[in-house]
């Protein structure tokens, strides 16, 4: 059974700081990997995807993959108020023509203080 | 485009009634995904359609049934509902194709179901 495993926090930091959000899988064939923002209430909205080892930035966000060590992680630099919600990472074994099959962690949920 | 949409958004049952939750998008993705959401949870795949006429079990398909008879419309339908039901679904839709990239997944505002 894939697992994607996430810290449930809630994880605080101080408004301007490096939020770091961490997430490890089990299947060594995953190949992509996802983190979603969910504000409470609300439906998951994509903010960033890594298909290769390394870091990829995206604005305040970088999304970190260590494929050897089977983790990805998420830092988000000069956190904001707005940023608090619950980020859920998500992983696809490969892409298949039988569909893109998304495996969530349980979220980590961020609080970010004014 | 309205993106994806789902009706109701809020539905109590009693156990052992049925219902089904409507799921539609308006931008042509040929797939479109189920989710269950418990509380404090990820999102579990319920079913899953790439295309008009195909469906498949993703990983918790126990008590539920689907459809795809459209491009735009996926619903689904629980039958006899059972407590364990109780949930927050989404629905979500997404454009593959065979190049090999990923498409991003766009999930509707999702359907909150409490089974009494």
């Amino acid at each position: 059974q894939k697992e994607v495993e996430q810290n449930s926090g809630p994880l605080s930091v101080p408004e301007g700081a490096i939020a770091s959000l961490n997430c490890t899988y089990s299947d060594r064939g995953s190949q992509s990997f996802f983190w979603y923002r969910q504000y409470s209430g609300k439906s998951p909205e994509l903010i960033m995807f890594i298909y290769s080892n390394g870091d990829k930035e995206d604005g305040r966000f970088t999304a970190q993959l260590n494929k050897a060590s089977q983790y990805v992680s998420l830092l988000i630099r000069d956190s904001q108020p707005s940023d608090s919600a619950t980020y859920l990472c998500a992983v696809i074994e490969e892409k298949k023509s039988s569909g893109d099959k998304l495996t969530f962690g349980t979220g980590t949920r961020l609080a970010v203080r004014p | 485009n309205a993106g994806v949409t789902q009706t109701p958004k809020f539905r109590i049952l009693k156990i052992g009634q049925s219902m089904t939750l409507q799921c539609a998008q308006d931008m042509n993705h040929n797939y479109m995904y189920w989710y269950r959401q418990d509380p404090g949870m990820g999102l579990k795949l319920i079913y899953y359609s790439v295309g008009a006429g195909i469906t498949d079990k993703g990983e918790v398909p126990n008590g539920y049934n689907v459809s795809r008879s459209t491009t735009e419309d996926f619903p689904l339908r629980l039958e006899l509902a059972a407590p364990s039901q109780t949930s927050v679904y989404f629905c979500a839709s997404s454009y593959s194709n065979t190049g090999g990239s990923y498409n991003e997944q766009f999930f509707g505002p999702g359907t909150r179901l409490t089974v009494l």
